[in-house]
């Protein structure tokens, strides 16, 4: 199975910061990686397909990259809406799989 | 407008089953592979089971933690995919979410609760 490996669990920014979130696959697969965020006792949303393509309706802030085993959201000038825990996913072979994903709090 | 909507959810006691249904609408459901995942209580995410489309044999997939116990599957005449859950146990409470599988798993139901406890 794919092991994904967020990291940090935990990021604490302040409103208007810019950050980057990371993504780990534990072997190579390609750009097969998506990337979601939920909020508190919502669905996930899905943010970026296939590593940096964009999402209708998704905010320019958000971007991606990467390719291969690392892979890093970013979010440009983070605003309130935004604080929340994000998750990326594989899609190159079963199990899909999820990272366990990164909290962004508020500082 | 793209909708999942989950059902069927509740308290179950152990060893015993459930079926849940997403009704869907707003898009060509045979056209789609589906999805089920689940989120145990203050946990991530968890991939459960995959249906294929007509294309792709009505294949199915499951994640290791389920599989002999589940069983996903799926009525294109009337958009519904399902997971019928046997022998449950109380590992298996959390939120269960459909999911529709584009590119990527693009949209997303509300999510149905399945409790296990005796």
């Amino acid at each position: 199975d794919i092991v994904l490996t967020q990291s940090p669990a935990t990021l604490s920014v302040t409103p208007g910061e810019s950050v980057s979130l990371s993504c780990r696959a534990s072997q190579g697969i390609s750009t097969s990686i998506h990337w979601y965020q939920q909020k508190s006792n919502e669905s996930p949303r899905l943010l970026i397909k296939y590593a940096s393509q964009s999402i209708s309706g998704i905010p320019s802030r958000f971007s991606g990259s990467g390719s291969g085993t690392d892979f890093t959201l970013s979010i440009n000038r983070v605003e309130s809406e935004d604080f929340s825990v994000y998750y990326c996913q594989q899609s190159y072979s079963l199990p899909l799989t999820f990272g366990s994903g990164t909290k962004l709090e508020i500082k | 407008e793209v909708k999942l909507e989950e059902s069927g959810g509740g308290l179950v006691q152990p060893g015993m089953s459930v079926k849940l249904s997403c009704t869907t609408s707003g898009f060509t459901f045979s056209d789609y592979w589906m999805e089920w995942v689940r989120q145990a209580p203050g946990k991530g995410l968890e991939w459960v089971a995959e249906i294929r489309n007509k294309a792709n044999n009505y294949a199915t997939y499951y994640g290791k933690s389920v599989k002999g116990r589940f069983t996903i599957s799926r009525d294109d005449s009337k958009s519904i995919v399902y997971l019928q859950m046997n022998s449950i146990r109380s590992e298996d409470t959390g939120i269960y979410y459909c999911t529709r599988r584009g590119a990527a798993m693009d949209y997303w139901g509300q999510g149905v609760m399945v409790t296990v406890s005796s």
